[in-house]
C-alpha cells in the first residue's frame, strides 16, 4: 500500500506550458506539503496545507498554485513553465497533534521529476 | 545564516563499520525537532529518526541513533554496522515551533558510500 503517491513520476514539457502534479496520501494525515529539490539536491519547502487550509506559502512565484480538494489530496499546478522550474517535486504529509506535533516526521512521496525544455 | 549545516558533502565507510554523519543547527526557539532522512539513488525520501528538543534521551531506531548534544547544537546520525544498502544521500532537517508552521528546513546533505 502506497502511503504518499504522486503522479506523474516523470514530466517532460516545453517552456510556456501549464502542467499539474497530483498527490494523494492514505495515511489519514491532516497536513500536506510540497517541496522542491534542485539539481544540487537542496530541498526547500514551497507550500503546506493543514486540513485544506494554506498555512505555509514560501517565496514561490505565483505561477505555482497549490490546490487541496480534501485533506488527502494536494495538487500543484504550474503555469507558464520556465527552464528554472526543472527539479524534483516532492509531496509529503504529516500528522500533527496539537502543540505536541513535533514528534512526527513528514512522509514523502516518490517525487516527480519535472524537466522543462 | 544557515539553519542546518552538514559539513561533510561525501563520506566513505567500510561495510560493517559504524559511521557518524554530522549535523549542526541554529535556532532560538526552545521547541524544535530534528530529523534525518535517507535518499537512495532511486530518489525517494525515507524518514529515519526523530529527536525532540525536550527529549532527555538520544533517539534510536534499529541501527540508527542520533547523538544529540543540545548545548553544542548538534544532532549527528550514527549508523552502526554499515550495509551496502546504506549508500545514499542523508539529510538532516529541523522543524521549529509548535504552531502550524510545520515546515522542515533541510541541510545540504551528505553522500555516504559504503565500501564492500
Amino acid at each position: 500500500d502506497t502511503a504518499v503517491s504522486q503522479t506523474p513520476k516523470y514530466l517532460v514539457t516545453q517552456m510556456g506550458n501549464d502542467k499539474s502534479i497530483k498527490c494523494e496520501q492514505n495515511l489519514g494525515h491532516d497536513t500536506m506539503y510540497w517541496y522542491k529539490q534542485d539539481s544540487k539536491k537542496f530541498l526547500k519547502i514551497m507550500f503546506s496545507y493543514n486540513n485544506k487550509e494554506l498555512i505555509i506559502n514560501e517565496t514561490v512565484p505565483n505561477r505555482f498554485s497549490p490546490k487541496s480538494p480534501d485533506k488527502a489530496h494536494l495538487n500543484l499546478h504550474i503555469n507558464s513553465l520556465e527552464l528554472g522550474d526543472s527539479a524534483v517535486y516532492f509531496c509529503a504529509s504529516s500528522q500533527d497533534i496539537g502543540g505536541q506535533g513535533l514528534a512526527y516526521g513528514q512522509y514523502f512521496g516518490p517525487g516527480t521529476r519535472l524537466t522543462v525544455t | 545564516a544557515q539553519k542546518i549545516t552538514q559539513t561533510q558533502p561525501g563520506m566513505f565507510v567500510q561495510e560493517k563499520e559504524a559511521v557518524t554523519l554530522d549535523c549542526t543547527y541554529d535556532t532560538s526557539d526552545p521547541s524544535y525537532g530534528l530529523f534525518w532522512y535517507k535518499q537512495p539513488s532511486s530518489g525517494e525520501m525515507i524518514f529515519l529518526i526523530y529527536q525532540g528538543s525536550y527529549d532527555q534521551q538520544n533517539a534510536t531506531e534499529g541501527r540508527y541513533s542520533l547523538n544529540f548534544q543540545k548545548a553544542r547544537k548538534s544532532a549527528n546520525l550514527v549508523i552502526s554496522a554499515s550495509q551496502l544498502g546504506d549508500s545514499a544521500m542523508y539529510f538532516c532537517a529541523m522543524r521549529e515551533g509548535v504552531d502550524s508552521s510545520y515546515k522542515l528546513i533541510f541541510g545540504s546533505g551528505t553522500r555516504l558510500l559504503v565500501r564492500p
